[in-house]
């Protein structure tokens, strides 16, 4: 079984200040790991992904996050967020490759950034 | 915007009634899902279809029932819905082992 905890339900940061999204994973099994941002009254978008390679992963617009196997992680940051960051971020995770039969992709519970001028 | 199409945006139905969301995408992913997802929660996995076969039935009662005509659409057929089926159905759809690309949802309300 696969579970994720995000630890902070909501994190209010001012504009132009750095963020960081904590997200734990458990896992019996390799796994997969997605960050997806929701935007009021609009579907999921992924934000990125971590499948192999390299532990960090980026994002188009300034987002990233670093795969920690040991600590079992995958922390979102931000170095400097706009007002338009302001949504629900969901980690979530996949202990096989999403899509086969079998595999789901599982979610934490959620963070709520608001960005403040 | 999303790849992954939606309709309709909104939908009201009486505990009754028989109706049907419809999802299509046109990106020749082999995977397709439903979630629900209640006000402030994340999305709970109803259904995934993997090469137009179900592949994963997370317990969903009956009065749901999806199908997958062909490899472009999802449909979700509802029936004898409860007010506490109200939510937002998300339609999604995957390339194996990619993360899943998510429609805008379905607004549902059972009255």
């Amino acid at each position: 079984a696969q579970s994720v905890t995000q630890l902070d339900s909501q994190v209010p940061v001012f504009e132009e200040a750095p963020v960081e999204l904590r997200c734990n994973y458990s896992s019996s099994v390799s796994v997969y790991l997605f960050w997806y941002v929701q935007y009021p009254n609009q579907g999921l978008q992924l934000l990125l992904k971590y499948l192999s390679g390299s532990t960090l992963v980026e994002s188009i617009n300034g987002f990233e996050a670093e795969f920690n196997k040991s600590q079992t992680s995958f922390h979102l940051r931000k170095p400097s967020v706009h007002i338009s960051d302001t949504a629900e971020y969901f980690c979530a995770v996949s202990s096989g490759r999403v899509g086969a039969a079998g595999n789901k992709l599982t979610f934490g519970g959620g963070t709520r950034v608001l960005v403040k001028p | 915007d999303t790849e992954v199409t939606q309709t309709p945006k909104h939908l009201v139905m009486g505990m009754t009634n028989k109706k049907s969301l419809k999802c299509e995408q046109h990106m020749g992913h082999r995977a397709m899902y439903w979630y629900k997802q209640k006000a402030k929660k994340p999305p709970e996995l109803m259904f995934v279809y993997s090469y137009e076969k179900l592949s994963i039935n997370e317990s969903v009662p009956s009065r749901f029932s999806p199908e997958c005509p062909n490899s472009s659409l999802l449909n979700l057929h509802l029936h004898a819905l409860q007010p506490e089926d109200s939510a937002l159905y998300l339609c999604a759809s995957s390339q194996e082992g990619q993360g899943p690309d998510f429609g805008s949802g379905t607004r549902l309300t059972v009255v």
